[in-house]
């Protein structure tokens, strides 16, 4: 069974940083693509930033460009969003998911809520 | 970006009625080399992540019950739901994935009972 878990959320102030990591299980991890996708308030779903298997191709969502980070660790099965510079507008649920024929979030895990507040 | 539109916003469906979503891309979604649409439908439920319905805009995934079915192509599809049930009441998306990364979501319609 395909399991993704999203930890590292919480509360933090606007500048600051905080890792988001994802631990999958269930599948053969390095084969898949992997996406981070966030649920903000009032706006819906938006694709955040996606990640290819062995970590070597990576793109991110313009809104967050030069401020987060995705990555991976293969030994670890797990997948990470580094995420510096926060503003209020980076309040959101955050999801980690896998893509299946390369294009489509298909499991999606149980999301992790960022709050970007002084 | 491929910008997603759901009509409407929200319904109310007796138990055992059928429920329609429309949903419409602001370009067509339809890969002409392999001839499928790039669009899904998930389902939302409070505190929950979206689950997967149907891909390639009619393909249910596994372990979705039947009555949900969806159609279309090119830029106009719908999701039916044939006959409500009591735990389909939740927020239903339709997202289109011709445009990768950039995929987009429509804003969701609320389906109550």
């Amino acid at each position: 069974e395909v399991q993704l878990v999203e930890s590292g959320g919480g509360l933090v102030q606007p500048g600051g940083s905080l890792r988001l990591s994802c631990a999958a299980s269930g599948f053969t991890f390095s084969s898949f693509w992997m996406y981070w996708v966030r649920r903000v308030p009032g706006k819906g779903l938006v694709w955040v930033s996606r990640i290819n298997g062995d970590g070597t191709t990576t793109t991110y969502a313009d809104s967050v460009k030069g401020r987060f980070s995705i990555s991976r660790d293969n030994a670890k099965n797990t997948l990470y969003l580094q995420m510096d510079s926060l503003r209020a507008e980076d309040t959101a649920v955050y999801y980690c998911s896998r893509v299946d024929f390369g294009v489509l979030p298909r499991y999606w895990g149980q999301g992790t809520l960022v709050t970007v507040s002084s | 970006d491929i910008v997603m539109t759901q009509s409407p916003e929200s319904l109310a469906v007796s138990l055992g009625e059928r429920a329609t979503i429309n949903c419409k891309s602001s370009q067509s979604v339809l890969y002409s080399s392999n001839n499928k649409n790039y669009l899904a439908w998930y389902q939302q439920k409070p505190g929950q992540p979206p689950k997967l319905l149907i891909y390639w805009a009619s393909t249910r995934e596994s372990g979705v019950p039947d009555r949900f079915s969806g159609s279309g192509s090119g830029t106009d599809f719908t999701l039916t739901i044939s006959s409500l049930q009591a735990e389909d009441v939740a927020v239903y998306y339709c997202q289109q994935y011709y445009n990768i990364p950039q995929f987009t979501f429509g804003p969701g319609t609320k389906v109550d009972i």
